[in-house]
């Protein structure tokens, strides 16, 4: 079975630009919830999709927003880009029947802003 | 502030020695986990607590949670360099995940 793939890998944009990083989750997982994590902040929840629906949102600014297609597959984005962003962003996937699930995570996006 | 929080926050140890990471809150949870992430990877999950005092071991490492269920502690015995990585506790106190602080272990051959 093929764990969570994102895509890119790595990425190096500047500031005021805008970025869409992909996830596809484990064939049969419905939840695909994203985090940013950085050395001072630690893991933090951005938020998460079910069914294409956004069911759960973290604390972020309305510059990051996503999406879930009928697959699954789900996309984020950040426009407006400022060097705080700078960040390793997680997608985790789960068959989103319980809020506790076991999360698989995919290897992240690297994301680089000068 | 962090509703988990881990220590120690970084941890350098030789081969073969014991050592323990906690993770604390002032929230009860229903469970907890406890994932390990390697460099250039994203976290894996090691195992799940769910009843207040269960132990659970994995091979070398053993796993507790407070009989509150506000926190669990890590202990690996005889810590190898495989054992080397950011140790994450997180739990579900509402409707989403949140993440300890990361207790980041190295242990040298």
């Amino acid at each position: 079975k093929a764990g969570v793939t994102q895509t890119p890998r790595y990425l190096i944009k500047t500031r005021g630009q805008q970025v869409t990083l992909s996830c596809s989750p484990i064939s049969g997982h419905r939840s695909v919830s994203w985090y940013q994590q950085t050395p001072g902040q630690g893991l933090q929840f951005l938020f998460e999709y079910f069914s294409e629906t956004q069911r759960n949102k973290g604390n972020f600014p309305g510059r990051f927003s996503g999406r879930q297609f009928s697959n699954s597959r789900s996309e984020m984005n950040v426009s407006t880009l400022e060097l705080g962003d700078s960040a390793l962003y997680l997608c985790a996937s789960s068959y989103g029947r319980q809020s506790n699930e076991k999360l698989f995570f995919g290897s992240g996006t690297q994301l680089s802003v000068l | 502030t962090q509703l988990l929080e881990q220590s120690p926050q970084f941890l350098s140890i030789q081969e073969g020695e014991n050592l323990t990471v906690y993770c604390n809150s002032s929230s009860v949870f229903s469970s907890l986990q406890w994932y390990r992430q390697e460099p250039g990877e994203g976290p894996v999950l090691l195992v799940t607590v769910v009843t207040g005092g269960e132990v659970k071991k994995l091979k070398r490492l053993t796993f507790q949670f407070g009989d509150a269920r506000k926190d669990s502690s890590l202990h690996i015995t005889a810590a190898q360099p495989g054992d080397t990585g950011l140790y994450l506790c997180a739990g579900v106190p509402g409707n989403q995940f949140y993440f300890g602080t990361g207790t980041s272990l190295t242990v040298i051959p």
